[in-house]
Parts: C-alpha cells; structure tokens; sequence
C-alpha cells in the first residue's frame, strides 16, 4: 500500500542534542512537507519542498533543518538550536505544491526532549 | 492575512445524535477549504475538501460541509455520528492562486462520542 512512513513513532533525546526525524513516501508525490503540532495550536508548517534538491522554509524554521536528496525521502533534523524542541511531527506530501493538492499524512514522531 | 477559527475546543455527542463543527475563517477571496480528522497519536485523513461549484461538498465516513460565503464559514456536519467518529477535527483554508506552504489550519475541536 502506498503511504507515508515516519520512524520512529516516539524519540527521546538530552537536550543540545540533534536529532533526525525520518519520513518516506512510496506515493511518487513531488512535494513534501513537516509540521510541528502542540496541543491547542493546530499545526504549523516547518519546512517544505515542491522538488528534489530545493526546499523552503516555512514559519516557525528556526532551530530546524531538511534536506531533499531524494524524491521519496525528507528528513527532518531538530538542532540543538530549537528552544521548545519537545512536539508531535507530522510529515505531509502532495502530488503537487498547488493548493488543491490535498496534503496526505504520516502517522507523526512524538519527540521528547528532556 | 488568512485565518481560521474553530470556536468549539471540545464537543459531546450521544452515539446516534447529529454533529455540527464549526469552522470561520477570513480571507479575502474564494479560498481553498479542508477538513481533516485526527485520530489519537496519528496523523491527519482528509474528510473533504472544496474548491468552487456546489457549495455543499460530501466527504468520506458519511460527513458533509456546507460553504456559505457570506458568513464566512465551513461548518462540518453528520446525521447520525458512530463512537468510532471521536477524534479531533482540524478546519483549513488556503488561498486559491497559491501552494499548500499557504495552507492554515485551525486549531482543533475534539469530538467525544457517549454511548
């Protein structure tokens, strides 16, 4: 079945420490996307890429870092830099950047930093 | 800027009673408009979306929404809810001429089912 897999599903980490959150998908979708969720706050976009080898930020960016080598792979590397690291993350990809373009999510990674 | 606004935090509905979510946003023209459920510790299903026409859009698991333009709104609804229909509902709008980076999404409302 196609779909997106984020591993692992709960991480805990020291703080200062970096830590990469891992999402794939086997849906040949061209963008992707990360989004932090804290509880009463929705969900806020971190970073996004409509192609491989280009990705932008999105509004709350500080603190995180991606890369897009791969169509099907977009990582997420939470940096020591991030004040309040400790969230639920959710990846998302569509078939493409449009707006009409429904966003299909991952089953998230809870991070816990401590 | 766009917005969007789910006035209800927490709902609760009898197993068999009608559901209503509520979702306002703001923007300035025809916007794109989603809902999506989110059951405990998973990501998010899109229930439907609308984009222009009819303006009564239906979506999976038997739910509906109704855009009116006039009141800015685009609230979810169901006949006759299941226990399995407790989760939380997250309302988005983005704007038509742009990409998904534009997508806002509302802050929840978490429905209870009771038997």
């Amino acid at each position: 079945d196609g779909g997106i897999t984020q591993s692992p599903k709960y991480l805990f980490r020291k703080e200062g420490q970096n830590v990469t959150l891992s999402c794939e998908q086997n849906l040949n979708h061209d963008a992707m996307y990360w989004y932090r969720q804290d509880p009463g706050q929705g969900l806020r976009l971190i970073y996004y890429s409509q192609i491989v080898n280009d990705f932008q930020k999105g509004d709350i960016a500080e603190g995180y870092s991606v890369s897009r080598e791969k169509k099907e792979s977009f990582p997420l590397t939470v940096t020591s830099a991030q004040k309040n690291p400790t969230a639920f993350y959710l990846c998302a990809s569509s078939t493409t950047g449009t707006g009409n373009s429904p966003l299909h999510f991952g089953n998230g990674t809870r991070l816990t930093v401590t | 800027a766009q917005s969007v606004t789910q006035p209800d935090i927490h709902i609760t509905v009898s197993e068999g009673a009608s559901l209503e979510l509520r979702c306002n946003y703001s923007y300035g023209a025809t916007p794109y408009l989603f809902w999506y459920v989110q059951s405990p510790g998973q990501g998010l299903q899109l229930l439907l979306k609308y984009f222009s026409g009819d303006t009564l859009v239906q979506g999976i698991k038997g739910f509906e929404a109704e855009f009116k333009r006039s009141q800015s709104s685009f609230n979810l609804r169901k006949p006759s809810v299941h226990w399995s229909d407790a989760a939380e509902y997250f309302c988005a709008v983005g704007p038509a001429n742009f990409g998904n980076e534009k997508l806002t999404f509302g802050t929840g409302t978490r429905l209870t089912i009771i038997p």
